[in-house]
C-alpha cells in the first residue's frame, strides 16, 4: 500500500525517558512533517524537512529532535518525555509545491502517553 | 498571524439532510486550503485541495469553495450519511513559502440514521 506509516502507534511511558517515533513515506514526497495533536485535539506543526533538511521548527523544545535519514523517513526522538509531551503525533508528507498542489498526506497517529 | 476558525464546532442532522461547513482564515495570503476528516482514534484524510487560484473543487457528494478576499471557505456535504460522521478539519498552507498547514479546531458531524 502507498502511505505514511508510523510507528509505534501506542507509546505508554514514564516521565523521564527518551523515546523515538518513525516514520516512513512510500509515496515519493520530498517533504515531510510532524504535528502534535493536544488532549483537545487542535493540530499544530512542529517540524517540516525538506528533501532531508530541516525547513521549520515551530518553537518546539529542544528536547524534541527529528531526523531525517533519508526522504522517505522522518523519525521523532523525544528525550526527558514530560506529561504535557502526552498528545497524538502525526507524520505527514507531501510533493513538490508545484502551483499550489502540496497535497498533504497524513499517517495514522502515535498517541503518546507519558505516566 | 494566520488564524483559522471553524464553525459551528459541533453539528447534528438528520439521515439526507444536506449541509455546510464553515471555516475561516484570517490573512488572505494562502498557497491552498485543504479539507480533511478524521475519524475518532484514526489519522486524517485529505478530502479536498484547492489552489488560491481555484474558486471550487468537487469529489462525489463534497464540494468545496474557496472566497480568498473574504478569507472564507465552506465544504459542502450533499445528502449526508451516517458514514458521514466524522470530524472535518479545514487547514491553510500559508502564503509566505511556508512549509506547514494551520489548522481550524474542526467540526464535529455527527448525521442520525
Amino acid at each position: 500500500d502507498t502511505a505514511v506509516s508510523q510507528t509505534p502507534k501506542y507509546l505508554v511511558t514514564q516521565m523521564g525517558n527518551d523515546k523515538s517515533i518513525k516514520c516512513e513515506q512510500n509515496l515519493g514526497h520530498d517533504t515531510m512533517y510532524w504535528y502534535k495533536q493536544d488532549s483537545k485535539k487542535f493540530l499544530k506543526i512542529m517540524f517540516s524537512y525538506n528533501n532531508k533538511e530541516l525547513i521549520i521548527n515551530e518553537t518546539v523544545p529542544n528536547r524534541f529532535s527529528p531526523k531525517s535519514p533519508d526522504k522517505a523517513h522522518l523519525n521523532l526522538h523525544i528525550n526527558s518525555l514530560e506529561l504535557g509531551d502526552s498528545a497524538v503525533y502525526f507524520c505527514a508528507s507531501s510533493p513538490p509545491r508545484t502551483g499550489g498542489l502540496d497535497e498533504q498526506f497524513f499517517g495514522p497517529g502515535t498517541r503518546l502517553t507519558v505516566l | 498571524k494566520q488564524e483559522v476558525t471553524q464553525i459551528p464546532a459541533a453539528l447534528s442532522v438528520p439521515e439526507g439532510e444536506n449541509l455546510v461547513l464553515n471555516c475561516s482564515f484570517t490573512d488572505s495570503a494562502i498557497y491552498n486550503l485543504q479539507w480533511f476528516r478524521q475519524d475518532p482514534g484514526k489519522g486524517l484524510t485529505s478530502l479536498l485541495l484547492i489552489q488560491s487560484s481555484q474558486r471550487e473543487q468537487t469529489s462525489g457528494r463534497l464540494n468545496a469553495s474557496l472566497d480568498k478576499s473574504s478569507g472564507r471557505s465552506t465544504l459542502y456535504i450533499a445528502a449526508s450519511q451516517p458514514g458521514d460522521s466524522a470530524t472535518y478539519l479545514c487547514a491553510v498552507r500559508p502564503g509566505d513559502s511556508s512549509y506547514k498547514l494551520i489548522f481550524g479546531s474542526g467540526t464535529r458531524l455527527l448525521v442520525r440514521p
